[in-house]
């Protein structure tokens, strides 16, 4: 079965640091996701990407977030000014559409700790 | 609004034995309903869904789902437990016909007693 892959699996940085998140999505998909586990809370959605731009996100999604599809294969979530707050599992998912008819594909997640 | 609930963080059971995972729901439109499972080091992985039609879900490895309404229940069972089965599920909901935006439960982790 095709994989979306997410780099790295683990990435440690100070408080106030940008990190970008890299997402590798399976490739005829076309809709993008980011989601995030905070250690012992609930998977939350964060934000969805559909042709170069943004189609929904959650109030999480502030400022400090952005997302960038930058060539035709990777899919990137770039936190500026990292907070102790931030660190969680982040998961990539992809679909090949948009409809919950569709699988979604997620990728095994990269942990974030913010020192 | 939108919101799941998985009762037991924690699940045991014995090889050979019934495995019950409980999941209910809130949502103010009619719901469309999925398990997930993550095994070690792997992502989410799609164990079976509801969307509209037949209210027993059969999904893969055996596992299986009823959506009741009238409980507001999602709960996944699986008649005999392998110790392969061991990982972390996760129950979610979501309402939109359009971007794949789910609400997701806290997880149940389920351990598989020799």
């Amino acid at each position: 079965e095709p994989e979306v892959t997410q780099t790295p699996s683990h990435q440690v940085t100070q408080m106030g640091q940008e990190v970008i998140l890299r997402c590798v999505p399976i490739s005829n998909h076309l809709y993008f996701y980011w989601y995030r586990q905070i250690l012992g809370q609930k998977v939350e959605f964060l934000v969805s990407f559909y042709n170069n731009e943004i189609s929904e996100k959650s109030e999480i999604f502030d400022d400090q977030f952005s997302v960038e599809r930058p060539d035709g294969s990777n899919f990137t979530l770039k936190i500026r000014s990292t907070k102790l707050e931030d660190s969680a599992m982040y998961f990539c998912a992809s679909s090949e559409g948009d409809r919950l008819r569709e699988k979604l594909f997620f990728g095994s997640g990269t942990q974030l700790s913010v020192l | 609004a939108q919101s799941v609930t998985q009762l037991g963080s924690h699940v045991s059971v014995s090889e050979g034995a019934l495995v019950l995972l409980r999941c209910n729901y809130s949502s103010s439109v009619p719901p469309y309903l999925f398990w997930y499972v993550q095994y070690p080091n792997q992502g989410l992985q799609l164990l079976l869904k509801y969307t509209t039609g037949a209210t027993l879900v059969k999904g893969i490895n055996g596992f299986e789902a009823e959506f009741k309404k009238s409980e507001t229940s999602f709960h996944l069972t699986k008649p005999s437990a392998h110790m392969s089965d061991a990982a972390e599920y996760f129950c979610a909901v979501s309402g939109y016909q359009g971007a794949q935006k789910l609400v997701f439960g806290q997880g149940t982790r389920l351990t598989i007693n020799p």
